[in-house]
């Protein structure tokens, strides 16, 4: 088991550019959670998926930010007309739903690093 | 509102000497906490979970619901426990997880 893979581990966009990011779960894993690393700061929550539906997107700004989890193929966070605040490390992770939140830890990827020049 | 206070950002101690890394929440429900932890050049991976009650690598922590803490602790801190520690916590019947902003423990030779 490959564990959570994400690419690209680093993205460089300029302003107005459109940002793809991409996170394939641990097999098994049907749910998937997208955080937001900015610099000196924790990780923030944006959004919780599961197969073909969002959960909980709380944490997603509302404007130039979506996520996707399709049926096939990974999970997208896209971020269109992207800014120099948008520069950060996005983390995806994953889990398998069981039970209760302890029996159900998550598995992070290594990230993907956003800079927007 | 859901919260992870984590209050110290950086965190230096000798090696051999006790580390207490302090974690305190706010909700309103039954909380299920977490620590994760982030060693240099490597993915968050998770420590340890408060239901477990077990000791990982020689750290534990305790849920004090009364305090609203979650404080990991080890009697003898090592120069390999050097690393980027999260607190995290969720929801009994949610799946959301909140991270607080994390500490760096530096252990010291």
């Amino acid at each position: 088991n490959a564990g959570v893979m994400q690419n690209p581990r680093h993205l460089v966009r300029r302003r107005g550019q459109e940002a793809r990011l991409r996170c394939s779960p641990m097999k098994g894993h049907s749910h998937v959670y997208w955080y937001r690393q900015l610099p000196e700061e924790g990780l923030k929550f944006m959004v919780y998926l599961q197969k073909e539906n969002i959960i909980d997107e709380s944490g997603m700004p509302k404007e130039r930010f979506s996520a996707e989890f399709p049926k096939e193929g990974p999970s997208i966070l896209r971020i269109q007309q992207v800014v120099r605040g948008d520069s950060a490390a996005y983390f995806c992770a994953s889990s398998v739903i069981s039970g209760t939140a302890n029996n159900s830890p998550l598995h992070f990827g290594n990230g993907t690093r956003l800079t927007v020049t | 509102a859901q919260r992870v206070t984590q209050p110290e950002k950086l965190l230096s101690v000798f090696k051999g000497a006790p580390v207490e890394l302090k974690c305190n929440y706010s909700y309103s429900g039954s909380p299920e906490l977490f620590w994760y932890v982030q060693y240099s050049r490597q993915r968050l991976q998770l420590l340890l979970r408060h239901i477990s009650r077990e000791s990982i690598k020689g750290f534990t922590a305790d849920l004090n619901k009364g305090e609203t803490s979650f404080h990991l602790k080890k009697p003898f801190a090592q120069e390999e426990d050097s690393a980027m520690y999260y607190c995290a916590l969720s929801g009994r019947g949610t799946y959301k997880y909140i991270f607080g902003t994390g500490t760096r423990l530096k252990v010291l030779a």
